[in-house]
């Protein structure tokens, strides 16, 4: 039973457009969450969290929105750029270890 | 500052074959420990964690086991591998007192012929 999904195994997008991953969640009880990003044959590096008391949490081109009531986060990157391109993965925990989703492949085509 | 090291970065290891994956924290103390797996086409999966000395959680069933003999070392072992363990592999660490961020090692890409 996947408690966090990404049903977007991959996306493309132009470099200079903006680019919205989307991430899914069953457990209510989440509180905290985050995105990592990945290359190929790294470890994952965490890129930006958001707590659930908030429902936006920016940094420079990356900001995140939570939609608590949906149970549904997001991931905006504007503008997009080719160093973008990589694994993302969705995260959260109830004080628990990280649940991760599957990630969402994005490509940044310049 | 903080560092987790991992080792092999690579290993190619027949199926009935043993196992052991070493990482290693710096720079810091009581770090909870990580193992994760990620499998082709799937996600990442916590294999197992520990908040402490000889304290190892399992959360899935399967032939590996971990062990934590000292404060900042972390080990994952087999037996005999399956043909199913193959897999990028990554050690991870947290701040004691929070699972919420973790700080991930390279990775291990473990191939099981």
């Amino acid at each position: 039973d996947q408690q966090v999904k990404q049903n977007s195994p991959s996306l493309s997008v132009q470099e200079g457009r903006i680019s919205i991953l989307n991430c899914d969640y069953t457990n209510s009880m989440f509180d905290y969450f985050l995105w990592y990003k990945k290359y190929p044959a790294e470890g994952p590096t965490f890129l930006i969290s958001i707590s659930s008391i908030k429902d936006k949490n920016e940094d420079g081109r990356f900001t995140v929105f939570l939609n608590k009531s949906a149970k549904h986060l997001s991931l905006h990157i504007v503008p997009s750029q080719p160093g973008d391109s990589a694994v993302y993965f969705c995260a959260a925990s109830e004080n628990t270890p990280l649940v991760f989703g599957k990630g969402t492949r994005l490509s940044v085509i310049a | 500052s903080q560092t987790i090291h991992q080792w092999p970065a690579t290993l190619v290891q027949p199926v009935g074959s043993p196992l052991s994956l070493e990482c290693t924290v710096e720079g810091t103390s009581n770090p909870n420990l990580y193992w994760y797996r990620q499998a082709a086409g799937r996600g990442l999966q916590l294999l197992f964690y520990s908040v402490g000395i000889g304290q190892i959680s399992s959360e899935v069933p399967q032939n590996l086991s971990a062990s934590r003999p000292q404060d900042r070392q972390f080990i994952l072992s087999s037996k005999k591998l399956l043909l199913s363990d193959s897999g990028f592999y990554l050690c991870a660490w947290s701040p004691i007192g929070t699972e919420e961020k973790l700080f991930f090692g390279s990775g291990t890409q473990l191939s099981v012929l």
